[in-house]
């Protein structure tokens, strides 16, 4: 069992639609990140959370130490939103990386 | 540039040669991770160095591998005898501290091809 898991691992959605990724994680975490990884590699962090909710534009992403499960959720999705979401768990000074969630958005 | 720049940004070789892959981070951050990517797989830690030195090479896969940073900047990883499944992209990220509090920043990775 990976110490990090992401559902769904594929998705599929109509433009508009309202996203959310989910993140679940086995280990203790000083804090958790969501990124984002288009096409030809290149990696983009998307929020870095220790508690709580985090907001930047249309992107959401919230955290529940407790549970140890966190969420990303994209309002008003776009094609250009396309792109595949991996989270990262920071756990004594090393991430710890999911699989990645593949998001595709058709217009 | 002011990002993470990683070169070179495509490396074909032969199984059983000797490959360098070089990070540039941004300037000032004392953290600095590689992570290897296999196609469809998420990133896999390889090693972080926190300054000159390495805080954590528990990654590396085996001792083909050896990561430097003589100046606390650049770093180089080093991949010796090449195979075939050493095949991935190489990513490189820095922070300005160890991660606890600062933000990650990723460069555009190296993709290795052993023939």
């Amino acid at each position: 069992k990976n110490e990090v898991e992401q559902s769904p691992q594929n998705l599929t959605a109509q433009e508009g639609e309202f996203i959310t990724i989910n993140c679940s994680y086995s280990v203790g975490i000083s804090a958790l990140h969501w990124l984002q990884q288009h096409p030809g590699g290149g990696i983009v962090s998307l929020f870095m959370l220790s508690s709580g909710k985090k907001k930047h534009g249309r992107l959401i992403a919230t955290i529940n130490i407790q549970e140890k499960h966190s969420s990303l959720h994209i309002t008003a999705s776009h094609p250009r939103d396309s792109a595949v979401y991996i989270c990262a768990a920071l756990s004594t000074d090393k991430l710890i990386f999911g699989t990645g969630t593949r998001l595709q958005v058709f217009p | 540039g002011a990002g993470v720049s990683q070169t070179p940004s495509n490396k074909v070789t032969e199984k059983g040669k000797y490959v360098e892959l070089r990070c540039d981070p941004i300037s000032g951050h004392t953290a600095l991770y590689w992570y290897r990517q296999s196609l469809g797989q998420g990133p896999e830690f390889l090693i972080y160095f926190q300054g000159t030195g390495a805080a954590d090479d528990s990654g590396l896969p085996n001792d083909r591998f050896f990561a430097v940073r003589p100046e606390g900047s650049v770093s180089t990883l080093k991949i010796q005898r090449t195979e075939r499944g050493d095949s991935a992209m190489y990513l490189c990220a820095s922070s300005l501290s160890s991660g606890r509090i600062g933000e990650l920043f990723f460069g555009e990775g190296s993709r290795l091809t052993v023939l």
